[in-house]
């Protein structure tokens, strides 16, 4: 079954420390990934995708996610987290056969001074 | 700004009663995607349209529909409304291939 798992609903890191925000998947046919971020009262807003090639793919705001086939995960990095970015992470992937979108619960980022 | 609008911002209905919200996508992207988003059921994408035809369809109730018009607008309607439905509806754009999306600000839908 198609399936976007994010397994931390929070995650929180002190200010200038390095950051993580995993999501694992299961699909068919080749994915489309994508980690989309939301402030509150807002719309989701896109960060970065993989379609191919490169495995490290890097994005807005400092952002870079990993692609790793072989444990299908898709995990959100940033090198040194800003209190700025504490929001709600979203990863999302496009199943390659049926084009269907499916979302990740979302995991809470929170980023302490 | 996303350059994808939606109206109404808000909408109170009762429960049984009909309503249309509807979605401007940005400038140029050919694909239109609504989602729900509620507390227990986070993001849930429901249906997209490409340049009119129905291209994918997630968990969508057959109370609500969809339809994109030759303007590229998109309209969602939800019928019967029941308690469950109160969530935000987001509409979202792209133009393939890239297929990121541009969400818009969403319509907060309460049905009491």
């Amino acid at each position: 079954a198609q399936s976007v798992a994010q397994p931390e609903d929070q995650v929180n890191v002190a200010e200038g420390n390095p950051l993580t925000v995993k999501c694992t998947y299961s699909v068919s046919g080749n994915p489309y990934l994508f980690w989309y971020v939301q402030y509150p009262n807002r719309g989701l807003q896109f960060l970065l995708k993989y379609i191919t090639g490169d495995n490290l793919v890097k994005g807005s705001y400092g952002f870079e996610a990993e692609f790793n086939k072989s444990q299908t995960s898709f995990h959100l990095k940033k090198p040194s987290a800003l209190v700025s970015d504490s929001a709600l992470y979203f990863c999302a992937v496009r199943d390659g056969r049926t084009y269907k979108y499916i979302f990740g619960t979302g995991t809470r980022l929170k980023v302490l001074a | 700004d996303s350059g994808v609008t939606q109206t109404p911002k808000h909408l109170i209905t009762a429960t049984g009663q009909r309503v249309t919200l509807r979605c401007s996508p940005r400038s140029g992207d050919l694909s239109v995607y609504w989602y729900q988003q509620s507390l227990d059921q986070g993001l849930q994408f429901l249906i997209q349209y490409y340049n009119g035809e129905e291209r994918a369809k997630g968990n969508i109730l057959e109370r609500f529909s969809a339809q994109q018009f030759p303007d590229l607008h998109s309209e969602l309607n939800l019928s019967s409304l029941e308690l469950g439905d109160s969530a935000l509806y987001f509409c979202a754009s792209s133009e393939p291939p890239a297929d990121e999306q541009f969400f818009g600000p969403g319509t907060r839908l309460t049905v009491l």
